[in-house]
């Protein structure tokens, strides 16, 4: 099983700060790797996929990079509406397809 | 517009079966193009997929779960379920239905990310 690591836990920070969330992975997952937003009470909602492409209706400021084990996801411009809990999760090769344990991003 | 919709209990007893259903509108689950999917969220856990199913392929399972768990559909209803047996409280979360999209990973179109969710039903495990 591959395990996912992200850092920080916990990332305190203002509006309009740029962001960066780091996500890594046990073992190579190539270039599979998704990022996702989970807002308080509500469900998780895909943000990335292919470690690069935003799902449709993310805004641009939301970007992914990385490949291989180490991956980073940027919020240019932090938004009220982007406080909340990020997760990646990879889907290289056969399952389980695992997760990490997530990054909170709070209000500083 | 795809809509995911969990039902089941809120409450099950320790060492009981978990019956969960998904209800899909806006596409039929027979779609070739696309895999569905469960999975939980637990303050312990964290997110953990669960088993995915698709019209025309074997069921997934985790490996962790898979002597306990059965997943199947009703095409008819536009839905598909879940068994999970002897649950323990260590199992009490939210759980998620979810379209897990379909994805070239080495050449082979496999499941990959999830791209909906249902808003999540709670089960809790205790007697």
């Amino acid at each position: 099983e591959i395990v996912m690591r992200q850092s920080p836990a916990t990332l305190f920070e203002s509006p309009g700060e740029r962001v960066t969330l780091s996500c890594r992975a046990s073992q190579s997952v190539g270039s599979k790797l998704a990022w996702y937003q989970q807002r308080p009470g509500q469900a998780p909602r895909l943000l990335i996929y292919d470690v690069s492409s935003r799902a449709t209706g993310i805004p641009a400021r939301f970007s992914g990079s990385g490949s291989g084990t180490e991956f980073t996801l940027t919020i240019s411009s932090l938004q009220s509406e982007d406080f909340a809990v990020y997760f990646c999760q990879q889907y290289s090769s056969r399952p389980p397809w695992t997760f990490g344990q997530g990054t909170r991003v709070e209000m500083k | 517009q795809l809509q995911l919709q969990e039902s089941g209990p809120g409450l099950v007893e320790p060492s009981e079966t978990l019956s969960l259903t998904c209800s899909v509108s806006g596409v039929s689950i027979k779609d070739e193009d696309y895999y569905w999917g469960w999975v939980r969220q637990s303050p312990g856990k964290g997110l953990e997929w669960m088993a995915t199913f698709s019209y025309s392929e074997t069921n997934q399972y985790t490996p962790s779960l898979s002597s306990r768990l059965s997943l199947s559909a009703d095409t008819s209803r536009n839905h598909f379920s879940v068994k999970l047996r002897s649950v323990t409280a260590a199992e009490t979360a939210v759980y998620y239905c979810v379209r897990h999209r379909g994805a070239y990973v080495n050449g082979y179109f496999k499941p990959a990310f999830f791209d909906y969710w249902g808003q999540g039903l709670r089960v809790t495990v205790s007697s």
